[in-house]
């Protein structure tokens, strides 16, 4: 079955702190893999997307494929940061075309 | 570029009763998600449309349905409600073939009581 666990629901850092958003899936095939944010009174937007190897508002996230991570981090957070982040794959072929198999997702907090 | 968006924001129903939600896809997109978002969870897959025929779908009962249309807007609908169906729809929609970057709509709160 398709899982994706995220361990912490929710995290607190202060302003300037390095953060590390964690995410383990498990997941047949060969997964394209995402990270969704929605700040408060937003809509769930699209952060960045492995395939892509970008680095959007300072956040990077790495792929292992032998410990099936794909973890979120950022050198020096910012208040602005505070959101929800969900981790999701997905795949790009068969019957789960475009799913996205969310996370239970992760309350960043960063504080002054 | 027009955004996602979904009718109504809010709805209020009773078991036993049906509903019926509306996405607006993103314009250039022809792929429609819908997903279940219950409270302090994460989304959850429903299906998705694409091309106007059902293209996948999550572990929800045949009582969920919908439909997309030739302008690639869709529907969601419940027969049957019940009071776990209490949740937050989102519709996501996007350009096959993209990597399936999905863009979400504000959704619509529906509350069975």
């Amino acid at each position: 079955a398709q899982r994706v666990t995220q361990p912490e629901k929710l995290l607190s850092v202060f302003k300037g702190a390095p953060v590390e958003l964690k995410c383990n899936y498990s997941y047949s095939g060969s997964p394209e893999l995402f990270w969704y944010v929605q700040y408060s009174r937003q809509r769930l937007q699209l952060l960045l997307r492995h395939i892509s190897r970008e680095s959007i508002k300072g956040f990077t996230a790495d792929l292992n494929k032998g410990e099936t991570s794909f973890h979120l981090k950022k050198p020096f957070a910012q208040e602005e940061d505070s959101a929800m982040y969900y981790c999701a794959p997905t795949v790009a072929g068969g019957t789960s075309y475009g799913k996205l198999t969310f996370g239970q997702g992760t309350i960043l907090t960063v504080h002054p | 570029e027009t955004g996602v968006t979904q009718s109504p924001t809010h709805l209020i129903k009773t078991r036993g009763q049906q509903v019926t939600l509306r996405c607006s896809s993103q314009s250039g997109h022809n792929t429609v998600s819908w997903y279940q978002q219950a409270l302090g969870q994460g989304p959850q897959f429903i299906f998705q449309y694409y091309r106007e025929e059902e293209n996948g779908r999550g572990n929800f009962p045949p009582r969920f349905s919908g439909l997309q249309f030739p302008n690639y807007s869709s529907e969601l609908n419940v027969n049957a409600l019940e009071l776990d169906d209490s949740a937050l729809y989102l519709c996501a929609s996007s350009f096959r073939g993209s990597w399936e970057t999905q863009y979400f709509g504000p959704g619509t709160r529906l509350l069975v009581l």
